[in-house]
């Protein structure tokens, strides 16, 4: 059974502060990482998709890092805002699974408190 | 916003009935793909449809089924509902070009069997 692990479960911030959270994933037969933001209500939107060892990757003021050896993707949110506050998912790509199989973490919930 | 809609928004069934789901994909995309989030879950994969045909499936049993429109829209069927369906139903909308593309959420259908 393939597992994706996030933590913290939820976080809990004022308005200004940096936080960071963390997604864990199966090491062998890495294909590609995906994280999501998603609103209460709203549609899930891509924030970003991640390939390689090493990548980094920037949107504004959130910005994502990848290491496949061991396993983790990080992601940075810099200076939070109200509007930041959402549920941030991680999913996992297998490489040899279909298109559509992503395997998501359970999701870690942000609130920013202005 | 995604462009991927999904009907209805919110529905409620009996145990035993059975309910069809349906999604409308992002102008230009020919795949989509059908994810469950019970409730404190991270989205499950159910299945994939590419070219009106199945296209990877997850641990689902054979009374989920779906369906791909010549204009790519989709439908989930669930027959035989029971309790353990209740849950937010997900589609995504990608295009079949890059197998990491980013996939494109709608809002969800939120089915409740009583």
């Amino acid at each position: 059974i393939l597992n994706v692990e996030q933590s913290p479960q939820s976080l809990h911030v004022q308005e200004g502060d940096s936080t960071n959270f963390t997604c864990s994933f199966p090491s062998s037969n890495f294909y590609a990482l995906h994280w999501y933001r998603w609103e209460t209500a709203k549609s899930p939107e891509a924030l970003f998709v991640m390939t390689l060892n090493g990548d980094e990757k920037k949107k504004g003021r959130i910005s994502a890092t990848l290491n496949t050896k061991e396993g983790y993707s990080y992601l940075y949110i810099k200076g939070s805002q109200p509007e930041d506050s959402a549920t941030y998912l991680c999913a996992f790509q297998k490489s040899g699974g279909s298109q559509g199989n992503l395997i998501f973490g359970k999701g870690t919930k942000l609130s920013v408190k202005p | 916003e995604t462009g991927v809609t999904q009907s209805p928004t919110h529905l409620i069934k009996t145990r035993g009935q059975q309910v069809t789901l349906r999604c409308s994909s992002q102008s230009g995309h020919n795949t989509v793909s059908w994810y469950q989030q019970a409730l404190g879950q991270g989205p499950q994969f159910i299945f994939q449809y590419y070219r009106e045909e199945e296209n990877g499936r997850g641990n689902f049993p054979p009374r989920f089924s779906g369906l791909q429109f010549p204009n790519y829209s989709s439908e989930l069927n669930v027959n035989a509902l029971e309790l353990d369906d209740s849950a937010l139903y997900l589609c995504a909308s990608s295009r079949r070009t890059e197998i990491r593309n980013e996939q494109y959420f709608g809002p969800g259908t939120r089915l409740t069997v009583t």
